[in-house]
């Protein structure tokens, strides 16, 4: 397996405009998570799926983001309007669920002016 | 969640093991214990992790103490690569079922 796949792997854009983070999880995992790491905050989760169906998604900061995942092998983070306090590497990683080993993928690296 | 406790940084030189302790004196009987490192502008990486006996891979040995109160992973022999920042993570079961929540983390640096 190439393992978790995350599109584009940088992007910059302009405050206002919006942006979409996209994630192929490992082939078999029933679990995906998006995480957003800044220096500040460090690693945070944003929300979790199983099964395609959000689990938890406390960590989501505001109405300006959303998530799906309308099928096992692909989901979406969108910030629609972005903020320059958007910059941040999201990462998406998968798993089998409890006890099992979670593969993150490479990130996608955010920059918003 | 219950809340994991490591030192801000320790240091090591090349060749030599390192042991890097983590508190987590809530653990809940079935929480299992998670080894996670991020080096430079990469994501994070598994490591280890285990439930209440010592564990090992070709990567590092995880120590669990008795009381499952406390671990310490292990590198036993510290290279360069090894530099990066190691997380502990207490993996609860029930509404937080496979919900990873990561602190600030050990960074750890190698000498040569």
């Amino acid at each position: 397996d190439a393992g978790v796949i995350q599109s584009p792997r940088h992007e910059v854009t302009e405050m206002g405009q919006e942006v979409t983070l996209r994630c192929k999880p490992i082939s078999g995992h029933d679990y995906l998570f998006w995480y957003r790491q800044t220096m500040m905050r460090g690693l945070e989760l944003l929300i979790y799926f199983n099964n395609n169906v959000p689990i938890d998604d406390s960590g989501m900061p505001e109405d300006r983001f959303s998530a799906k995942m309308p099928n096992a092998s692909f989901s979406t983070l969108k910030i629609q309007p972005s903020e320059p306090r958007d910059s941040a590497v999201y990462f998406c990683a998968s798993s089998f669920g409890f006890g099992s080993t979670t593969y993150f993928g490479p990130g996608t690296r955010l920059l918003v002016l | 969640d219950a809340k994991t406790t490591q030192p801000n940084s320790m240091e090591s030189n090349e060749e030599e093991p390192v042991h890097l302790p983590c508190n987590h004196s809530t653990i809940s009987g079935t929480d299992y214990i998670h080894w996670y490192r991020q080096l430079p502008s990469q994501g994070p990486e598994y490591v280890i992790h285990g439930l209440t006996s010592n564990v090992n891979n070709r990567m590092a040995s995880l120590a669990i103490a008795e009381d499952r109160k406390s671990s310490t992973l292990i590198l036993h022999r510290a290279t360069l690569r090894d530099a990066a920042v190691y997380y502990c993570i207490l993996e609860a079961g029930g509404t937080s079922y496979g919900k990873l929540t990561f602190g600030q983390g050990t960074i750890l640096t190698v000498h040569p």
